[in-house]
């Protein structure tokens, strides 16, 4: 069975501080996704970024940047310079070639100015 | 086009009356889901069709019950519900019904109240 766990439920920064949201998932597939979305007050699921199990590679986007580590079933996400705009609930979710999303419960990070 | 679009954005209903949840993708998407979404919880999946089809219903209660007319909309009726209820109802789309190349579009979600 696959599993998402993110362990902070919410966090608060000032804001220009930097921000890392944790991810752990569990899966035995070898072949997965790993995917970040973004939900601000307004409701909609922002898509952030997408990862396969074969990729590695650390990503950057502007003030976003992603850890991915199969070592440590780890997929954490950095906001450097956080801004208020960025207040918002964020889930990390897992998905196996064939079955649907599995979500973690979010982490609703607020930015105070 | 890449957006999800939900109508109404909200809605509130009593528990005798019957309304409709509409959803329109024209993304070229052949797969759509309907997702439950309760206060400070993650997304819960309710229902997906894949080519016009429904392919999963997560033992949803039948006072839903979705329809897929055509490949670019997804209604879901509702009739006699609970106060219980009461969640954001999130749409989304992908290309196929994985879901796992390009993720899923999510519409902005209609959060419904039942009285």
């Amino acid at each position: 069975a696959q599993k998402v766990t993110q362990a902070q439920t919410e966090i608060s920064v000032v804001e220009k501080e930097d921000v890392t949201l944790d991810c752990v998932y569990e899966t035995r597939d070898t072949t997965y996704y790993l995917f970040w979305y973004k939900q601000p007050p307004s409701g909609e699921l922002v898509f952030l970024i997408r990862r396969n199990s074969f990729d590695e590679q650390n990503e950057i986007s502007g003030r976003y940047s992603w850890n991915f580590q199969k070592s440590t079933s780890s997929f954490n996400f950095t906001i450097t310079a956080s801004q208020v705009v960025d207040s918002a609930v964020y889930f990390c979710a897992l998905s196996v070639y064939g079955q649907n999303f599995v979500f973690g419960p979010g982490t609703r990070l607020s930015v105070l100015p | 086009d890449t957006e999800v679009t939900q109508t109404p954005k909200h809605l509130v209903m009593g528990m005798t009356n019957k309304k409709s949840l509409k959803c329109e993708q024209h993304m070229g998407h052949r797969a759509m889901y309907w997702y439950k979404q309760k206060a400070k919880k993650p997304p819960e999946l309710m229902f997906v069709y894949s080519y016009e089809k429904l392919s999963i219903n997560e033992s949803v209660p039948s006072r839903f019950s979705p329809e897929c007319p055509n490949s670019s909309l997804l209604n879901l009726h509702l009739h006699a519900l609970q106060p219980e209820d009461s969640a954001l109802y999130l749409c989304a789309s992908s290309q196929d019904s994985t879901g796992v190349n390009y993720g899923y579009t999510f519409g902005s979600g209609t959060r419904l109240t039942v009285v």
